[in-house]
């Protein structure tokens, strides 16, 4: 069973930049079915989808993050991870990765999902 | 973009209850749209893809129909492990948006 875990601080000062990597065991993220995909949810709030990548290092943004975000894949070390600068207080929140079906060439689906990270911005 | 608008924001049914949510896409999606359960402190996991494909090991009284701009999720007999918030989520183009949810209680 593919599962996905992130790692990174949870605790991050205002306008640096946030890093997280997910790390893939039992599957790999070379392969040509999935992309890997970010998502985030401050407390008590809806989803929201940040960005995916695919293994060959293509990628997919939110257009309301893109000029903040960078997914990037390290395939050697089966992982994926999201970088987003200039943080401020709203973009506290869980973050989840997860495999993403890959759907006449696009991202689709999201299953499974990593256990999520709380990344708290806060001086 | 797309927005996808789900309703009722909340809903309190009692067990065995049929419960329908809707989804609605500002613009036609085909059929490109999942739907997810996320129990109180848990992780999101999918239900149904491509509309009404069933997820493996989900539950049968769970069902998902639509097609364009209209979709429902339906649980046919309400159980008390199905409280959770519900979310619809388009793939057909990024970016793949989320409904606002919505929320099941029992009664």
């Amino acid at each position: 069973q593919l599962q996905l875990q992130e790692s990174g601080p949870g605790l991050v000062k205002p306008s640096e930049t946030l890093s997280l990597t997910c790390t893939v065991s039992r599957g790999s993220i070379s392969s040509s079915t999935y992309y890997w995909g970010w998502i985030r949810q401050p407390p008590g709030k809806g989803l929201e989808w940040i960005g995916s990548i695919y293994y060959t290092g293509s990628t997919y943004y939110n257009p309301s993050l893109k000029s903040r975000v960078t997914i990037s894949v390290d395939t050697s070390k089966n992982q994926f991870s999201l970088k987003l600068s200039s943080v401020t207080a709203a973009d506290t929140a869980v973050y989840y990765c997860a495999r993403q079906s890959r759907i006449d060439g696009a991202p689709g689906w999201f299953d499974p999902w990593g256990q999520g990270t709380l990344v708290t911005v806060s001086s | 973009d797309i927005q996808m608008t789900q309703s009722p924001s909340s809903l309190s049914a009692s067990v065995g209850d049929r419960v329908t949510i809707t989804c609605r896409a500002s613009q036609g999606i085909s059929n490109y749209l999942a739907w997810y359960q996320q129990k109180p402190g848990k992780v999101p996991k999918l239900l149904i893809y491509a509309a009404s494909t069933l997820k493996s090991g989900v539950p049968s009284r769970f069902s998902g129909s639509g097609s364009g701009t209209d979709f429902t999720l339906t649980i046919s007999s309400l159980q008390p492990e199905d409280v959770a918030t519900y979310y619809c989520q388009k793939y057909n183009s990024a970016p793949a948006t989320f409904g606002q949810g919505t929320r099941l209680e029992i009664k």
